[in-house]
């Protein structure tokens, strides 16, 4: 299947700092990605659709000025958490679209604010 | 999307067929049935899809009833590394929205030695 890259596997931030994760797609071109929180025993949750080339598509209660999303090309989206917070503290997962239908997933990123 | 339901829960015994059930009652003609799973910390992994017959791959089958309104997912020979939460969804294809995935509780399945 397509390869979806994560980077950092894992980072810890002191609470206030800003925090960039980078989704790959390595052997295809995604014009949609998607970007998850995943907490502790729980499932994963939807944050936003990153569209190459446009704004981004949040979900509800998500807040698009604290997780900045860039998707400036169509093998890279960025997720920054902004002034990051403890409660910020979570696994973020992307997922890259294929040929409009197979959704292929990154190893995701643990993320600790401290 | 239709919405899915899934035990929370399963054991299986290592070497013998794990059988996951969802039922998805208010799926439409045009949603396809979702197999992902994902081992503990990392991204999901895709397993299997179908629209409404039966399809099997090197991981696993995917068994839809003729109403849809439930499918089974088979590990045939269930080993250690199985051991995952299995996630169904239901979903539209082709266009952007229906590719947003959402994911429910899933199925912890332990297999054990």
């Amino acid at each position: 299947g397509a390869v979806v890259s994560q980077h950092p596997s894992w980072v810890i931030c002191k609470s206030g700092t800003s925090v960039k994760i980078e989704c790959r797609s390595l052997d295809f071109q995604a014009t949609t990605m998607f970007w998850y929180r995943q907490f502790p025993k729980q499932s994963l949750m939807l944050m936003a659709t990153s569209n190459e080339g446009s704004k981004a598509t949040y979900e509800q209660g998500v807040e698009k000025d604290k997780f900045l999303i860039n998707h400036a090309s169509l093998t890279l989206s960025t997720l920054t958490v902004t002034s990051a917070h403890p409660e910020d503290s979570s696994f973020y997962i992307c997922s890259a679209l294929v040929m409009n239908t197979e959704a292929f997933f990154g190893q995701g990123t643990r993320l600790t604010v401290v | 999307d239709a919405k899915t339901t899934q035990p929370t829960s399963m054991d299986c015994a290592e070497g013998r067929a794990a059988n996951l059930p969802c039922n998805h009652s208010t799926i439409s003609g045009n949603e396809y049935v979702y197999w992902y799973r994902q081992i503990h910390s990392q991204g999901p992994q895709y397993i299997i899809h179908g629209l409404k017959n039966n399809e099997t791959n090197e991981m696993a089958s995917l068994i839809i009833t003729e109403d849809r309104k439930s499918s089974t997912l088979i590990l045939p020979h269930a080993t250690l590394r199985d051991t995952a939460v299995y996630y169904c969804i239901v979903r539209s294809l082709g266009e952007t929205s229906g590719s947003r995935l959402t994911f429910g509780e899933g199925t912890q399945l332990t297999v054990n030695p």
